[in-house]
């Protein structure tokens, strides 16, 4: 199986703040990377797709790259709607896999 | 709209079995390939297995935790999702989450509110 690693698993930081979380994947998974933010009690809900595609309906300040084993999200100004914790989940293998999760809060 | 409505959770306990079941709206369900996402209290998502569209082929995969023990299966003609679960363990103690999306890339952008399954004695 092919297993997923991200960096850091929580961080702090205020509303306006560039915040970039990393997913690695044990062996490459060309762009098959998926993003997606779950606050508590929710379903999760797509961000990125195909590693830098943004979901219809998703803000601009989302962004994605990498292809490969590593991958990035930026968000490139936080909002207070953003402090959530975030996955990243490979789908090039038939058996998919998530990340372990980021948690990000208010500093 | 697309609606994905699972039902079917409760307490169970160990070595019991329980069935899920997701009803499906909104979209065309038999083009559908379809997920089982689980997550355990306070921890992370975990992908525990998918069912093809029929067009596909209809197969399934699972996660090697419930290999053997879960069977996801679809019925057409009600738009349903199915999780059996056989031989539950405390660790299969989850909200569980139908979801479907995009079989091409593999992302999930529709799911549903989950269901909690508990495994206790």
């Amino acid at each position: 199986d092919i297993q997923m690693t991200q960096s850091p698993s929580s961080l702090s930081a205020s509303v306006g703040d560039r915040v970039t979380i990393t997913c690695r994947a044990s062996q490459s998974i060309s762009s098959y990377l998926n993003w997606y933010q779950q606050k508590p009690g929710r379903a999760p809900k797509l961000l990125i797709y195909a590693a830098s595609s943004l979901q219809s309906g998703v803000p601009s300040r989302f962004s994605g790259s990498g292809s490969g084993t590593d991958f990035t999200l930026t968000i490139s100004s936080l909002q207070p709607e953003d402090f959530a914790t975030y996955y990243c989940q490979q789908s090039y293998s038939t058996l998919f896999t998530f990340g372990p999760g980021t948690k990000v809060d208010i500093k | 709209e697309v609606q994905l409505v699972e039902s079917g959770g409760g307490l169970v306990k160990p070595g019991g079995s329980l069935r899920l079941s997701c009803a499906a709206s909104g979209f065309t369900f038999s083009n559908a390939w379809m997920s089982w996402v689980r997550q355990a209290p306070g921890k992370g998502l975990e992908w525990i297995g998918r069912i093809k569209s029929k067009t596909d082929g209809g197969t399934t995969d699972y996660a090697a935790p419930v290999k053997g023990r879960f069977t996801i299966s679809r019925d057409e003609s009600k738009n349903t999702l199915y999780l059996q679960m056989n031989s539950l363990k405390t660790e299969d103690t989850a909200v569980y989450y139908c979801t479907t999306g995009d079989s091409v890339w593999g992302s999930y952008r529709n799911w549903g509110q989950g269901t909690l399954v508990t495994v206790s004695s």
